[in-house]
């Protein structure tokens, strides 16, 4: 069964530092997302990608944040400079064409990111 | 008003058991509705969508009521294995805005 990849499990880096967190998403699908969960919280929405762009991001994607599909199987999430805030699970998703009608997204198992 | 609200639990409920969860939504114009499953430190899947007649899987219905802006799950017969956050998800666009999540705990 075709599943979305997710490097590293877990990383742990010093405030301040760059990271960048890979997904590989499932080959035919072309809608692309990060999404995290802090520990205990809800699911968070930060940004969707189509056709090599942005499409939509939250307020939690700010100029930290960014995102690029390098190659045609790699997505990536950059922090430029973490903080300690930025601690949480990183979940990249993909779907099928056309979100209209249907909410299902594969998920990676995820990215967990501390940020000591 | 939360954009999408739900009762974080913990249920906690003997094997056999029937147990509903709701959910509430604030934008009147939120178009489709799922509920997800997420169990303990690892990623949500899609358990079912939830459609405006209601629609059942297996030991799984769903109801939809656009007037007060609810969604519900009930489970009957719940197995150890249903034990796992359940996640209601409401689309507006292509924009889907995920609850807190209930927690449900089947005990043997």
């Amino acid at each position: 069964e075709p599943e979305v990849t997710q490097t590293p499990s877990h990383q742990v880096t010093q405030m301040g530092q760059e990271v960048i967190l890979r997904c590989v998403p499932i080959s035919n699908h072309l809608y692309f997302y990060w999404y995290r969960q802090i520990l205990g919280q809800k699911v968070e929405f930060l940004v969707s990608f189509y056709n090599n762009e942005i499409s939509e991001k939250s307020e939690i994607f700010d100029d930290q944040f960014s995102v690029e599909r390098p190659d045609g199987s790699n997505f990536t999430l950059k922090i430029r400079s973490t903080k300690l805030e930025d601690s949480a699970m990183y979940f990249c998703a993909s779907s099928q064409p056309g979100l209209v009608g249907s909410g299902e997204l594969f998920f990676g198992e995820g990215s967990r990111l501390t940020v000591l | 008003r939360k954009e999408v609200e739900q009762d974080p639990g913990p249920f906690n409920v003997p094997e056999g058991a029937t147990v509903a969860f709701n959910c509430t939504y604030s934008n009147s114009a939120s178009q489709s509705f799922f509920w997800y499953r997420q169990d303990c430190r690892k990623e949500p899947k899609l358990l079912m969508s939830v459609y405006s007649s209601g629609n059942e899987d297996g030991r799984f219905t769903a109801q939809l009521n656009r007037a007060s802006q609810y969604i519900s799950l009930l489970i009957r017969d719940s197995k150890l294995s249903d034990s796992a956050t359940y996640l209601c998800v409401v689309r507006y666009n292509r924009k889907l805005i995920w609850g807190l999540g209930t927690s449900l705990a089947v005990n043997p």
